[in-house]
């Protein structure tokens, strides 16, 4: 079962930055969170990942909060290309057999 | 293109019968995953695949068989065929068996069972 929950869908003006939560809150001390986007019916696309601290690379932002339970994903100036499935997910297993347990994600639509 | 290849990209196929769905990973990439995404069950991981070496196991039916060859590219067997079946089914690679930096997914490969 997936170890994380996302709002169901969410709307963003063009160009506004779009905030997506997310909930881990059984997350384990060494497991990661990682951030995926499936944009239609296209393979899933990575986005960014971290552990404990904010993290930030050319697609977007992750703040993870102090005591890990949950993050956000920041996507600063969003545009009509963002619109899709935004999944977040926390890496489970160990050294060789680690594994994304996908929830149902999040469904950002923006809008013009 | 992400560098990952599979193959075909659409099936249709009836009830019954037995098909084979092909995976060439990114370059350099030793580990293969599988997942199976239907409407009513998103992303599914179904099996992962080291070196040739099955290491991890999902929600993978026992009518379903995959393997990885010594040229690391992967095939998943689907045998028996249910209506039920029909999904996307999707290949990813990474590196190591850790996929530190995130998969890479390809395009999937659209199986319709009729």
């Amino acid at each position: 079962d997936a170890k994380t929950t996302q709002p169901t869908s969410m709307d963003c003006a063009e160009g506004r930055a779009a905030n997506l939560p997310c909930n881990h809150s059984t997350i384990s001390g060494n497991e990661y969170v990682y951030w995926y986007r499936q944009i239609h019916s296209q393979g899933p696309q990575y986005i960014i990942h971290g552990l404990k601290n904010n993290e930030t690379n050319e697609m977007a932002s992750l703040i993870i909060t102090e005591d890990r339970k949950s993050s956000t994903l920041i996507l600063p100036h969003a545009t009509l290309r963002d619109t899709a499935v935004y999944y977040c997910i926390v890496r489970v297993g160990g050294s060789g057999t680690y594994k994304y347990i996908f929830g149902t994600g999040t469904r950002l639509k923006v809008l013009a | 293109d992400s560098g990952v290849t599979q193959t075909p990209k659409h099936l249709i196929t009836a009830t019954g019968q037995r098909v084979t769905l092909r995976c060439s990973p990114r370059s350099g990439d030793l580990s293969v995953y599988w997942y199976q995404q239907s409407l009513d069950q998103g992303l599914q991981f179904l099996i992962q695949y080291y070196n040739g070496e099955e290491r991890a196991k999902g929600n993978i039916l026992e009518r379903f068989s995959a393997q990885q060859f010594p040229d690391l590219h992967s095939e998943l067997n689907l045998s028996s065929l249910e209506l039920g079946d029909s999904a996307l089914y999707f290949c990813a690679s990474s590196p190591l068996g850790g996929g530190f930096n995130g998969y890479t997914f390809g395009s999937g490969t659209r199986l319709t069972v009729v």
